[in-house]
């Protein structure tokens, strides 16, 4: 079974322009989550979508958006990028039972932004 | 909002010895405490999780134990290998929402052969 994947691996823009990530989840996921994992800190939540719909999003301004489609699959958009914005940029998806959930990451993209 | 803490931020170990990683959290009601390992330049994994109702979960080599009434909870190596090396990451959350973890800034764990 194929894990999750991400595109690209390492993307390298400049200051003001955009950023697209894309997530493919496990076959049967619906839910994908966005985390962004600055050097040397733990993952910061992004976005959660789930059947299409994005049901919650952390505490990131609003250039950060994304979407899911109808696969299931889903992009993370940054708009304006910043400096600070250099970080990996991890996806997972997610297996719910009937004890609750768990998340499965993919590899991460690793954006630089000069 | 939920805070988790995590300590140590480096261990070093020597291969054999035993490796402890402590996690407090704020949260009373989260529920759900996984533990995920990162290798250099690959993703995380889960390697062990516990929920509120257990005190303790062991599997093979890594345990993990939780004091609710405290807040916090430990991950546990015994007989620790180089491959263990990595970095180590605790989380807090609800158990039905998982994804929505509140993560500890993560344990770089060395094993020295």
């Amino acid at each position: 079974e194929a894990g999750v994947t991400q595109s690209p691996t390492h993307l390298i823009k400049t200051r003001g322009q955009q950023a697209t990530l894309r997530c493919s989840p496990i076959s049967g996921h619906t839910s994908v989550y966005w985390y962004q994992q600055a050097l040397g800190l733990g993952l910061q939540f992004l976005l959660w979508y789930d059947e299409g719909e994005e049901r919650n999003r952390g505490n990131f301004p609003p250039r950060f958006s994304g979407r899911q489609f109808p696969n299931y699959s889903s992009e993370l958009n940054v708009n304006a990028l910043e400096l600070e914005d250099s970080a990996l940029y991890l996806c997972a998806s997610s297996l719910r039972d009937r004890l609750g959930e768990k998340l499965f990451f993919g590899s991460g993209t690793q954006l630089s932004v000069l | 909002g939920e805070n988790v803490e995590q300590h140590p931020s480096t261990l070093s170990v020597q291969e054999g010895d035993s490796a402890v990683i402590k996690c407090t959290y704020s949260d009373s009601a989260s529920n759900y405490f996984p533990w995920y390992k990162q290798e250099l330049g690959k993703r995380p994994q889960l390697i062990i999780d516990i929920r509120s109702n257990v005190g303790e979960k062991k599997d093979q080599r890594i345990a993990v134990t939780l004091n609710k009434t405290a807040k916090h909870f430990s991950l546990h190596i015994t007989e620790t290998q180089p491959e263990d090396s990595a970095v180590y990451f605790c989380a807090a959350s609800i158990s039905s929402n998982a994804g929505k973890s509140t993560f500890g800034d993560g344990t770089t764990l060395t094993v020295k052969p």
